[in-house]
This record gives structure tokens, sequence and C-alpha cells, in this order.
């Protein structure tokens, strides 16, 4: 198994530009989540998808979009990026059964927005 | 405000040496608390889990303690190792469904041979 996997591992725009972080995994999770990772702080949760066709808004979703047309794929959209948008993204995935189980995270993408 | 102070911020130590982190949490209601270890450059990785009613989960050379009193937690690195060398962050989650996580700053620990 692959796990998570994420692309592209590193990624510079400017403002203003749209980009879409992909995000898969290979082991039939039905809740998968993104979150951005700055510095001094904790993870923050955007968006997370709990099955197909599924998705909801995490703690800060504004500027980010995604979708969830099949079990494997959760990609991240940026419509309009913006220098506060650079940060580490990582897209998760954890089976069902709650949180008690595991959460297994991709490699992550460094975004910069100039 | 649902908040999980973790410390030091940073902490180095020589190869062989023990050292405990430290996990504070203001989050209710609770269900669990996870440590995670992230390398540089890669995505965080479990260590351990435990629930309200879990004092201590071990892992290897990994312990964690958890009271939930006064809702401190910690984690123990017995012998430590240059591949120790990582941020380890602690996550306390809400509820069950998974979707209400709040996550430590995390400690960033430095192994010296």
């Amino acid at each position: 198994n692959a796990g998570v996997t994420q692309t592209p591992k590193f990624q510079v725009l400017k403002t203003g530009q749209s980009m879409t972080l992909q995000c898969a995994q290979d082991m039939n999770h039905e809740y998968m989540s993104w979150y951005r990772q700055d510095p001094g702080m904790g993870l923050r949760l955007i968006h997370y998808s709990v099955g197909a066709g599924i998705t909801d808004q995490g703690e800060v979703p504004n500027g980010y979009n995604v979708s969830r047309s099949t079990t494997e794929d959760f990609p991240l959209r940026l419509l309009s990026a913006a220098p506060s948008q650079t940060s580490v993204y990582f897209c998760a995935s954890r089976g069902a059964g709650g949180s008690y189980n595991e959460q297994f995270f991709g490699p992550g993408t460094r975004l910069t927005v100039l | 405000k649902n908040q999980v102070e973790q410390s030091p911020q940073s902490l180095i130590i020589l190869e062989g040496k023990n050292c405990t982190l430290q996990c504070n949490y203001t989050v209710s209601p609770f269900s669990n608390l996870r440590w995670y270890k992230q390398d540089t450059g890669r995505g965080p990785v479990s260590l351990t889990i435990m629930t309200f009613s879990e004092n201590t989960k071990s892992n290897g050379r990994y312990t964690a303690t958890l009271d939930a009193d006064t809702k401190q937690s910690s984690l123990h690195i017995t012998a430590s190792q240059l591949s120790d060398s990582a941020s380890y962050i602690c996550v306390v989650a809400h509820n069950n469904a998974g979707n209400m996580l709040t996550f430590g700053g995390g400690t960033r620990l430095m192994v010296k041979p």
C-alpha cells in the first residue's frame, strides 16, 4: 500500500493564481481531511469528508474548496491564492469507527504564495 | 477556548539520555489524546493514543501518561537515539467523530551524538 500520497511536494504561486493540491489514499478509508501547518501553530482543519459525495468545513475553510467524487481522492482547490495561504498542507485519512482509529497523514505539500 | 499547550517548545539532549515532553489541555468534552511524531519534511505518525480511563500507554521506548483530572499528559522517551530527533505533537479529540481535534504546537526535539 502506498498509504496517503500528495502532489505536488512543493509549489510556488503568484497572488491570484489558482491551483489544486492532489490527495489520494489506497486504504479504502471513508474519512479524509485537509490540514494546514504554520510555524509555531498546531495543525488546523480546512475541510473534511466522511465519504464520497460528502464534504464539510473545518476550522479555516475560507479560500479553499474540496470535492469527493471517489473514496480514493480528495483534492483541495485554492481559488485565488493569497500570501496568507503560504503554508504546509497535509492530507489525512482514517477508517470508519471514530477518532480512536489512527489518522494517516500524507507527506505534505509546501506552498509559497508570492 | 479549546487549547493544547506543549512544553518545552524545543529541547536538545545527548544520545542515550531520557527526556519528558509535556502537554496541557483545556479541551472539553474529552474523547482521547494522541501523541504524534513528525520527522522534518514528513507527515505526523501516531505513537500512542489514550482514552479517559487510561493512565499510561507504551510504544517501545515511548511512554505516554494521562491525568484526566489535571488535564495533563506527558511523553517520556527512554534511551534516546539520533532517530528520535523530530517534532512531537499532542492532539486531543473532542468527540469520537474525529472532526473535532485540537493540535498542540509541538515540541521540537534534537538528539545529539
